[in-house]
């Protein structure tokens, strides 16, 4: 079956800092992978995608890529903000689009 | 891409009371999607919910808990019925997007039961 696995939290980091939040999945078939950010008191908003092994995924300075030998989707950012501080969701999508399964999300809080 | 507005945004209810959630979308969709996100924790699916059919739920979920109507294409309705406490969650829909290969998510009930 499909599942996500992501990486425990919280994540403290200091302004500036280098940002891994691993993320892996198991799935049948060709999945699509995303991350998902969810600001304070927000709803979720799409960050990054990949719909095909060694796509990669970019956005706000997020990268990911989709690596079908390893099953992965790391999430990554070279140099966080305060402004990143919130919850990041891994996701995998099935070929038909159908449900999205969800990872346990990760808190991520960057000090000034 | 696709836009849902969710209604209401949030709400206090109380105990046994009962709580119906819409979302609107403005174009057709062939499936719509109910999580729940407890306080702290991750989405949930609830139920799946296709036009013109009954709702698919997921293990643990169950249709006196929670009536889904999917009346046509671009509307869907959830209700939580004889609410407690544990009911406490942010509740959201959502749609797959194929045209995009993504998903929209309507903005979240966030319930309180007291």
């Amino acid at each position: 079956g499909n599942s996500v696995t992501q990486m425990e939290g919280p994540v403290t980091l200091s302004e500036e800092a280098f940002l891994t939040i691993n993320c892996t999945y198991t799935a049948t078939g060709y999945p699509s992978l995303f991350w998902y950010v969810q600001y304070p008191g927000e709803g979720l908003q799409l960050l990054l995608k990949a719909t095909k092994a060694d796509d990669k995924g970019s956005n706000k300075g997020f990268e990911a890529t989709y690596r079908k030998e390893t099953t992965s989707f790391h999430l990554e950012k070279g140099s966080v903000q305060v402004s990143d501080s919130a919850v990041y969701f891994c996701a995998l999508a099935g070929s038909t689009l159908g449900r999205l399964y969800f990872g346990r999300g990760t808190q991520l809080t960057v000090w000034p | 891409s696709a836009v849902i507005s969710q209604k209401p945004s949030r709400d206090i209810c109380q105990r046994g009371t009962s709580l119906t959630i819409q979302c609107q979308v403005d174009s057709q969709v062939t499936m719509m999607f109910w999580y729940r996100q407890q306080p702290g924790q991750s989405l949930t699916l609830i139920a799946t919910a296709n036009q013109g059919s009954e709702a698919t739920y997921e293990s643990g979920f169950v249709i006196d808990k929670f009536p889904i109507s999917r009346p046509n294409l671009t509307f869907s309705t959830l209700t939580v019925s004889n609410m407690s406490p544990e009911d406490s969650s942010i509740y959201l829909c959502s749609v797959s997007d194929r045209a995009n290969y993504g998903y929209t998510f309507g903005s979240g009930t966030r319930l309180t039961v007291v």
